[in-house]
């Protein structure tokens, strides 16, 4: 157990739809960054918070946004969605969010799009 | 954009056998991690390296920060049925963070 929450574990939408997704970062971890791993694909980096800041930002799409609380709990809010966005978000944290962290994944939500 | 490249793609090997995979990149990284996938769970981290040239294990896993810093590997040793997964380099570079594109473990018993 990495200590990194994720809610919920399985996710069924229709396209069009919009949804969010939940990660609690370790205890002390102040960096949430989220990722997208597809069918066949290695995980692409979506975005990064530090303390409640965008610190940096991969490869999301304009319909995806996210936002880290006071408490460092973090949201990733996907709209309007297709069926290309079928796949599994990880969340993952880290103490500073610099780059050289190591980062400690949560047990991803896998949604599907139908 | 940065691509880290791993090879090989896949391995078939038997319990007990030795594993060797790497991972190189276009760019110099500062930092390598490696971690190892489970199907349907999030990444474990397995090591981490900070320093070319620095050789480091964790039990049977030894990893190794290439001088270049362009490169490292990955050994496991002994192989046990556990050890299948998918294994993915990792590291940052600019405010940026790569994976690469895998190396998937089958141990036959």
């Amino acid at each position: 157990d990495s200590g990194v929450t994720q809610t919920p574990k399985h996710l069924i939408t229709a396209t069009g739809q919009r949804v969010t997704l939940r990660c609690s970062p370790r205890s002390g971890d102040l960096s949430v960054y989220w990722y997208q791993q597809s069918l066949d694909q290695g995980l692409q980096f979506l975005i990064q918070y530090y303390n409640g800041e965008e610190r940096a930002k991969g490869n999301i799409l304009e319909r995806f946004s996210a936002q880290q609380f006071p408490d460092l709990h973090s949201e990733l809010n996907l709209s309007s969605l297709e069926l290309g966005d079928s796949a599994l978000y990880f969340c993952a944290s880290s103490v500073q969010g610099a780059g050289g962290d190591e980062q400690y994944f949560g047990p991803g939500t896998r949604l599907t799009v139908t | 954009g940065q691509q880290l490249n791993q090879s090989p793609q896949s391995m078939f090997i038997q319990e007990g056998e030795d594993v060797s995979m790497n991972c190189t990149s276009s760019s110099i990284f500062n930092t390598w991690l490696w971690y190892k996938q489970d199907p349907g769970e999030g990444p474990v981290l397995l090591i981490a390296l900070y320093k070319a040239g620095e050789l480091t294990s964790n039990g049977r896993l030894t990893a190794q920060f290439g001088i270049t810093r362009k490169d490292s590997f990955l050994n496991i040793s002994a192989s046990i049925p556990s050890d299948v997964g998918i294994y993915f380099c990792a590291g940052p570079t600019g405010n940026q963070f790569y994976f690469g594109t895998g190396t998937s473990l089958t141990v036959i018993p």
